[in-house]
């Protein structure tokens, strides 16, 4: 089975400027989360997509949004990049909704603002 | 409010040795709990997991976790280290209620060195 798959794996933006991050899901997950991880820290949790509706979210600004599509793949969106959103993007998959099954982590998207 | 503090920053230790992770938890219920390992540059790979029954849950790679309710801890053991385990471990909690469906909460991660 194929694992969580991430585009692009690097990606140089400038402040201002709009980024869309994709990422596809596991075979047979339905569930996807995004996480944000800054240089020597560990992942914060941005939002999770369920049946293509947002179901959590942490402590982001909206101009962090997304989408999850019929298929399961998701994008991460951010308008109006900052210098403090340069970091690794992580995508993670689920089978379900639950915590019971874990998550399954892409290699991540590393995003730099200049 | 919730929080994962994995007091060791970096640890180095020689192959052969056995090795402890320590994780301490703030959390009101009984949590679900991680460990994720991360090799640079690459995204995490689940070690472990506990929800719920017997308190010492094996993992992959020789890897096993011992929750202690009392203590707040899950501490994440292995009793023979190999050069290949040198990397980043990441102990995580997890909300699964409300607005925070999803959210996991991750320490700072514990860097791991190997000594040949």
């Amino acid at each position: 089975e194929t694992g969580v798959t991430q585009s692009p794996t690097h990606l140089i933006k400038t402040r201002g400027q709009q980024v869309t991050l994709r990422c596809s899901s596991q075979s047979g997950h339905n569930t996807v989360s995004w996480y944000q991880q800054a240089l020597g820290q560990g992942p914060q949790f941005i939002f999770q997509y369920y049946r293509e509706e947002e179901n959590g979210r942490g402590n982001f600004p909206p101009r962090f949004s997304g989408l999850q599509f019929p298929n399961y793949s998701s994008e991460l969106n951010v308008n109006a990049l900052e210098l403090d959103d340069s970091a690794l993007y992580l995508c993670a998959s689920s089978k379900s909704v639950t915590m019971n099954y874990g998550y399954t982590f892409g290699s991540g998207t590393r995003l730099t603002v200049v | 409010a919730q929080s994962v503090t994995q007091p060791d920053i970096h640890i180095t230790v020689s192959e052969g040795a056995s090795l402890e992770l320590r994780c301490n938890y703030s959390y009101g219920a009984t949590p679900y709990l991680f460990w994720y390992v991360q090799s640079p540059g690459q995204g995490l790979q689940l070690l472990l997991k506990y929800f719920s029954g017997d308190t010492l849950v094996q993992g992959i790679k020789g890897f096993e976790a011992e929750f202690k309710r009392s203590q707040s801890s899950f501490n994440l053991r292995k009793p023979s280290v190999h050069w290949s385990d040198a990397a980043e471990y990441f102990c995580a909690v997890g909300l699964d209620y409300g607005g925070s469906q999803g959210n996991l909460i991750f320490g700072k991660g514990t860097k791991l060195s190997v000594k040949p």
